[in-house]
């Protein structure tokens, strides 16, 4: 298994700023993700992240609004930029340690955007 | 394209009572299931998975079974505790190459609430 941790667990921030969300596992993993899980809503992909690529980002998700960064094997960041109230969600980060492996999740970072 | 689709909750279930959520998927290639299941205030936990036709995967009392031929993964349990109120996701992961490898999609949650 792996222990993920994200920070901030929640914020509030006002339209049109940027948020950084951080995430660190305990062990080194290939492929790290990000979700987004709007207010009573299922998990959409935004982007797979993979160590020493430029991230993969899904259809609707684009690089200017959420750069991603994967500087090593064991940490990532997602920014959500120029924020506005459509972005209020859960963003989750998950690990694997490859394709056909388990992926584990965070805990989530709730953002509330005003 | 891969998609799920669970049955519409919320489900509200008495104590020892039988339960059953319903998850059916469309895929291209290989997939395996998986159900999740996400306690109030914690991230999502893999509950049990399947990785090919007929497999039955079990945790916790909770079983799903791979059923090709009616592309369903339907969650069952035969008496639900309160402790077992929770959200439900069922979802798919495409095992063969391309663009989605390694990927989950889900369905949209059920949301279980269990009285005493």
């Amino acid at each position: 298994s792996a222990v993920i941790s994200q920070k901030p667990s929640r914020d509030i921030c006002q339209r049109g700023t940027s948020l950084t969300i951080q995430c660190q596992v305990d062990s080194q993993v290939t492929m790290m993700f990000w979700y987004r899980q709007q207010p009573g809503q299922s998990l959409t992909l935004i982007a797979t992240a993979n160590q020493g690529s430029e991230a993969t980002y899904e259809s609707g998700f684009v690089i200017d609004k959420f750069p991603i960064s994967r500087p090593n094997l064991t940490f990532s960041t997602l920014t959500v930029s120029n924020m506005s109230p459509e972005d209020s969600s859960i963003y989750l980060c998950s690990v694997s340690r490859g394709g056909l492996y388990e992926q584990y999740f965070g805990p989530g970072t709730r953002l509330t955007v005003t | 394209g891969n998609s799920v689709t669970q049955m519409e909750g919320p489900v509200t279930l008495s104590e020892e009572a039988f339960l059953t959520i319903n998850c059916t998927y469309t895929a291209t290639g290989y997939p395996s299931l998986f159900w999740y299941v996400q306690y109030p205030g914690e991230g999502l936990q893999l509950l049990l998975k399947a990785t090919k036709a007929d497999d039955k995967g079990s945790n916790k009392g909770f079983e799903a079974t791979y059923r090709k031929e009616t592309t369903s993964f339907h969650l069952e349990k035969g008496s639900v505790q309160v402790s077992d109120s929770a959200v439900y996701f069922c979802a798919l992961r495409v095992d063969a190459g391309g663009t989605s490898y390694g990927k989950l999609t889900f369905g949209q949650g059920t949301i279980l609430t269990v009285h005493p």
